[in-house]
């Protein structure tokens, strides 16, 4: 069965600061990995999204995300927060013709 | 292209009546999916469908029925309100070829 673990349900950073939230899966196929973001009273948004190919993987808003099978993990990652990133973080991962699991959140705290 | 729609958006129920939650996408997507989210616990699996005619239970199935006549409509059913049902629920449908889910705005039900 598919998991995944995000470590740490809060993280806080200044401006400017990098931002790392981890996410950790278990899968016993090759997964496809997601990150999606939710601002307040908001649905969903897809961040970004690993399913083949290059395991760094770029998405909108300055957010990155590494694939490592040897870790199983899939952290995400952006240089320098900006006080517009203060959200939850959902990781998700699936597997071919599979449902989309999610970890718990991690909600990202900026301040100024 | 309308995407992922969801009505209502805000309802509040009593114990013990029912009510159906409706879900429609234009994007010709096969698969659907429903889930919850409380505070906590992320987004969990209620039922899904792979296809018009077909869907199956998720991780927290109990207390809800789906049906999927149509290809477009993916409506969840609750047969009798409980305050643990209180929550945010998201319809999601996924596009067969890049795994990405698109979600709808969501509906915050409140059951008094």
């Amino acid at each position: 069965a598919q998991s995944v673990t995000q470590l740490g349900s809060h993280v806080s950073v200044s401006e400017g600061a990098l931002v790392l939230l981890r996410c950790n899966y278990s899968s016993s196929v090759p997964p496809y990995l997601f990150w999606y973001v939710q601002y307040p009273n908001q649905g969903l948004q897809l961040l970004l999204k690993y399913t083949t190919g290059a395991t760094l993987v770029k998405g909108i808003n300055g957010f990155e995300a590494e694939f490592k099978k040897s870790e199983t993990s899939f952290h995400l990652t952006k240089p320098s927060a900006h006080m517009s990133d203060a959200a939850e973080y959902f990781c998700a991962v699936s597997q071919a013709g599979t449902a989309l699991i999610f970890g718990k959140g991690t909600t990202l705290s900026v301040s100024s | 292209n309308a995407g992922v729609t969801q009505t209502p958006k805000f309802q509040v129920l009593k114990t013990g009546q029912s009510m159906t939650l409706q879900c429609a996408q234009d994007m010709n997507h096969e698969y659907m999916s429903w889930y919850r989210q409380d505070p906590g616990m992320g987004l969990r699996l209620i039922h899904y469908s792979v296809g018009a005619g077909i869907t199956d239970q998720g991780e927290v199935p109990n207390g809800y029925n789906v049906s999927r006549s149509t290809t477009e409509d993916f409506p969840l059913r609750l047969l009798s309100a409980a305050p643990s049902q209180t929550s945010v629920y998201f319809c999601a449908s996924r596009e067969t070829s890049t795994y990405e889910q698109y979600f709808g705005p969501g509906t915050r039900l409140t059951v008094t």
